[in-house]
């Protein structure tokens, strides 16, 4: 089955306690992006990658590390997590063309304390 | 810079009836991907519709058909005979230059 998915589905941690969220997608798709939502501001895209070894950031980058040593894995690194950083987050991956809807991971909700 | 708008943040509509969810973009590239996702309150984003720049003719999708007019920048959604579970929020998002940027959504209820 086609699909993204992104562990773990829900995260309590402690301000300045590093974590990762891992995402897969086993789709071979070349483009992948990470994105937050939080009510009233919809989603905001905080990395991209086009391709493997490939990242940039998006609107809302600051706190927030990537990498994208394998096609199918785009983890999200939050060196040192705040509260601010509290939040719904999404992986999701998709061809590499302005016309191609992107396939989205069933969320990780981010809690920081 | 892309903008997404969403003017309306909530809305009611009778089981049955339609209902046009508004959505206005703003861009300076000529190719450009229109994109509708329904999220639903147990919160996974579902693909919903999508309408390229360059098409001529609005897309379908069963009960979904997306209103796009191009000079006026606006993609509208409808939903025909709406069912009960399509109360969620729905998203509009524009993918232009490999960036997928969406508005900030509306909810939509669907009332019995």
């Amino acid at each position: 089955e086609a699909q993204v998915t992104q562990n773990p589905r829900y995260l309590i941690t402690v301000t300045g306690k590093k974590l990762t969220v891992t995402c897969s997608q086993n789709m071979n798709h070349e483009y992948m992006s990470w994105y937050r939502q939080d009510p009233g501001l919809g989603l905001r895209q905080i990395y991209y990658s086009m391709n493997v070894e490939v990242t940039d950031k998006g609107d809302v980058p600051e706190g927030y590390k990537v990498s994208r040593k394998e096609k199918r894995n785009f983890p999200l690194i939050l060196e040192s997590p705040s509260p601010n950083q509290t939040s719904l987050y999404f992986c999701a991956s998709g061809a590499s063309s302005y016309n191609s809807p992107l396939h989205f991971g069933n969320g990780t909700r981010l809690t920081v304390t | 810079a892309q903008k997404i708008t969403q003017t309306q943040p909530g809305m009611f509509v009778q089981e049955k009836e339609a209902v046009t969810l508004d959505c206005t973009y703003d861009t300076s590239d000529q190719s450009y991907g229109l994109f509708w996702y329904k999220q639903p309150s147990s919160g996974e984003m579902i693909f919903l519709i999508y309408q390229g720049s360059y098409d001529e003719q609005n897309a379908t999708e069963g009960r979904y058909s997306l209103n796009f007019q191009k000079a006026r920048k606006s993609a509208n959604l409808v939903i025909s005979a709406s069912q009960l579970g399509d109360s969620a929020m729905y998203f509009c998002a524009m993918n232009s230059d490999y960036k997928l940027s969406f508005g900030a959504g509306t909810t939509v209820t669907v009332r019995a």
